[in-house]
C-alpha cells in the first residue's frame, strides 16, 4: 500500500516554463487536496477536489491548475512558473469515513530562476 | 474557512524539558482539530485529533492536546521531551466543508 505518490520529489523550472507534478493515491480515496509550504506561512490550499470531476479553488489558487479525471490521480499544473510559485508542494487525501484525517505524500520541492 | 494562529514560531527546550505549544482557532460553531507533525525530511504525519467527547486527546509518542471551546483554543502539550521530537507541528482546523486550514507551524528544537 503505497498511500499518496508524489513525483518528481524535485525540479528546477526557468521563469515562464510550464509543468505538472504529479499526484496518485491507491487508498480509494475521494478527497484529495494540493498544499504549498512556505517557511513561516505554514501550508496554503491551493486546490481541492471531492470526487472525480470536481475540483475547487483554495486560498491561493493564481498560477495553478488542477483535473481530476480519476479517483486516484490529481495532477497540478503550473503553466507560466514565476519565482514567487517556488516552495514545496504536498498532494493530501482524505475519505470521509475517515473523518477527514489527511493522508500527505512526501512533497516535490519546486524551485523557479 | 477556519483561520488557525500558532503562539510560537520557534521553540528550543532541552531534553526532559515539558513543551506546550499554542493553537487557536476562529470558528465558533462546529470544528475538528488536529496536530500534525514534520520530521526533519519527512513529510506530515497526523500526532493526534479532536472530533467530540473528552476535550482531552492523547496521541502518538506521548503527545495530548486540550479543547477549551470557550478559548477556542487547542494546545498541545509533552510532559517530558526527548531528542526525537525536534520537528516542526503544525495546528489544523476544519470546520463545515473540506478543507483543512493549517496554522503558520512551530519549529520545536530539543537539545540533548
Amino acid at each position: 500500500n503505497a498511500g499518496v505518490t508524489q513525483t518528481p520529489k524535485f525540479r528546477i523550472l526557468k521563469i515562464g516554463q510550464s509543468m505538472t507534478l504529479q499526484c496518485t493515491q491507491d487508498m480509494n480515496h475521494n478527497y484529495m487536496y494540493w498544499y504549498r509550504q512556505d517557511p513561516g506561512m505554514g501550508l496554503k490550499l491551493i486546490y481541492y477536489s471531492v470526487g472525480a470531476g470536481i475540483t475547487d479553488k483554495g486560498e491561493v489558487p493564481n498560477g495553478y491548475n488542477v483535473s481530476r479525471s480519476t479517483t486516484e490521480d490529481f495532477p497540478l499544473r503550473l503553466e507560466l512558473a514565476a519565482p514567487s510559485q517556488t516552495s514545496v508542494y504536498f498532494c493530501a487525501s482524505s475519505s470521509p469515513s475517515g473523518a477527514n484525517v489527511l493522508t500527505f505524500g512526501a512533497g516535490s520541492r519546486l524551485t523557479v530562476l | 474557512a477556519q483561520s488557525v494562529s500558532q503562539h510560537n514560531h520557534h521553540v528550543i527546550l532541552s531534553e526532559a524539558a515539558s513543551l506546550e505549544l499554542g493553537c487557536n482557532y476562529s470558528y465558533g460553531g462546529t470544528v475538528n482539530l488536529f496536530w500534525y507533525v514534520q520530521y526533519p525530511g519527512q513529510h506530515l504525519q497526523l500526532l493526534l485529533k479532536y472530533f467530540s467527547g473528552d476535550p482531552l486527546v492523547k496521541g502518538i509518542k506521548g503527545f495530548e492536546a486540550e479543547f477549551i471551546k470557550s478559548k477556542f483554543s487547542f494546545n498541545l502539550r509533552k510532559p517530558s521531551v526527548q531528542w526525537s521530537d525536534t520537528a516542526e507541528y503544525f495546528c489544523a482546523a476544519r470546520s463545515n466543508d473540506y478543507k483543512l486550514s493549517f496554522g503558520a507551524g512551530t519549529t520545536v528544537t530539543v537539545r540533548a
